[in-house]
């Protein structure tokens, strides 16, 4: 299977902490993509980082990634309740399909 | 963004029975759309990937004849769930492929559609 997997599962901070979640891949990618699901609902993109990149920030977000490593993380500062989601890492490689990791369920406290 | 749609967002249907899954790209052409599906608190997994004018590609251990695709246009993409069982009960989502402008490559998802079969 070329699907990812993240960790942790399950995050749980309280309002105004940072979040991390990491991401681990198996092979050559062409970029790395981050998504956000709420519970029941379609994906929103976060973030894309190419292959040839290794750090990438937007707003809150900051997204690092390590290819001699096969892992990315994303980083979330000063956190809010509307934070809470699910949040997936998709890899895309030569022939432009996703493979989505397992996924970190982040409830934010307020 | 681009915008991608699905119709319906919700079908419950009885065992036994087809159910069809739209998958429209509103504002693009879309050559390449993507079918993933996600059971609860799971993440997603592609089924398959769908070409327009041409058969669709199927990942390992998704059966071709269960889940039909068709991608007639450069908008639609349809997902088929012949003779629907229980465990085909599931959250599908299509995703489709903008043309590369420059060097990225950027999917958009639609808002999923949610299969239950009794």
């Amino acid at each position: 299977s070329q699907q990812g997997e993240e960790d942790p599962q399950a995050l749980s901070i309280q309002e105004g902490e940072n979040a991390t979640m990491n991401c681990s891949y198996k092979t050559s990618i062409n970029n790395l993509q981050w998504y956000r699901q709420n519970s029941g609902r379609g994906l929103v993109h976060l973030i894309l980082i190419r292959s040839n990149e290794r750090e990438k920030h937007s707003g809150r977000l900051r997204v690092t990634l390590d290819t001699s490593k096969k892992s990315s993380s994303l980083l979330i500062t000063a956190s809010r309740a509307a934070d809470t989601a699910s949040y997936f890492c998709a890899t895309a490689f030569t022939g432009n399909q996703f493979y989505f990791g397992t996924g970190t369920s982040l409830t934010v406290i307020p | 963004g681009a915008v991608v749609s699905q119709h319906p967002s919700r079908v419950i249907c009885k065992s036994g029975t087809s159910v069809k899954i739209e998958c429209r790209s509103l504002d693009f052409q879309a050559t390449t759309m993507f079918w993933y599906r996600q059971f609860p608190k799971k993440s997603l997994m592609l089924m398959a990937t769908s070409n327009e004018g041409s058969k669709a590609t199927y990942e390992q251990g998704v059966e071709k004849d269960k889940f039909l695709i068709n991608h007639a246009s450069l908008t639609l993409s349809t997902l088929t769930v012949t003779s629907a069982h229980p465990e085909d009960s599931s959250f599908y989502i299509c995703s489709a492929r903008e043309p590369m402008r420059g060097r990225q490559e950027t999917q958009y998802f639609g808002p999923g559609t949610r299969l239950l079969v009794l």
